[in-house]
């Protein structure tokens, strides 16, 4: 079945940095999401893109939608403690086709420490 | 006013005993979604219902069997529970099933089988 991978796993960066993170499948979506799960919360939609090449930006992160349709990436800038979190692509085919139901793909995190 | 509320927050039950999830959300949406995460943060979603009606199954045990007694409720019934049920179990919901609709999530629910 389609699955995703994210990279990095974890990451431990000093407040103020830049983040980047990715997440990459070897099928096609026609609509890329980003959810920020804080601890003992559910997932938080962050940002969602339905356009290859799309970039759209929501405060200091900023997502693109890959050109191949098989890869997205997120950017933070000058992180703050409150970014700590996991932060999961994830992927549906079903933009396109309303015809039929296509499922959401979770990828399996990044891990996000901020240290102060 | 949380959007999509589930009870109880944890569960800690014994290998082989029944125990159910209720979900609720008060966003007027069409489709509601079970999902689990496990220990290492995971995400699988299980069940899908859109206006009452199962759309996903995802392969998952039919010791787990969702209800949704009308649109705004999905519950979730777990017969003889076993150690690898064990996770995090999360409640979604959206407008409809259609591709690139925002999944509003519940806080979760922890169930631990001793």
């Amino acid at each position: 079945g389609q699955q995703l991978n994210q990279s990095p796993q974890s990451m431990f960066i000093q407040e103020g940095e830049d983040v980047s993170m990715n997440c990459t499948s070897s099928s096609i979506f026609n609509t890329w999401l980003w959810y920020k799960q804080e601890p003992g919360e559910g997932p938080v939609l962050l940002i969602a893109l339905y356009k290859a090449g799309e970039l759209t930006s929501n405060g200091r992160l900023t997502a693109q939608f890959g050109i191949t349709r098989k890869d997205s990436f997120l950017n933070i800038s000058a992180s703050i403690p409150s970014d700590v979190g996991i932060y999961f692509c994830a992927g549906q085919l079903g933009q396109l086709m309303k015809t039929s139901y296509d499922k959401v793909i979770f990828g399996p995190g990044t891990s996000l420490s901020v240290i102060p | 006013d949380t959007a999509v509320s589930q009870t109880p927050k944890y569960l800690v039950t014994q290998m082989g005993n029944d125990k159910s999830i209720k979900c609720e959300q008060n966003l007027g949406h069409d489709t509601m979604y079970w999902y689990k995460q496990d220990s290492k943060k995971f995400l699988k979603i299980m069940f899908s219902y859109n206006n009452k009606e199962l759309i996903i199954n995802e392969t998952v045990p039919n010791r787990f069997s969702p209800k949704s007694p009308d649109k705004a409720h999905l519950n979730l019934h777990i017969n003889s529970l076993e150690l690898g049920d064990s996770a995090v179990y999360f409640c979604a919901s959206s407008q409809d099933l259609w591709g690139g609709d925002e999944q509003f999530f519940g806080p979760g629910t922890r169930l631990t089988v001793l």
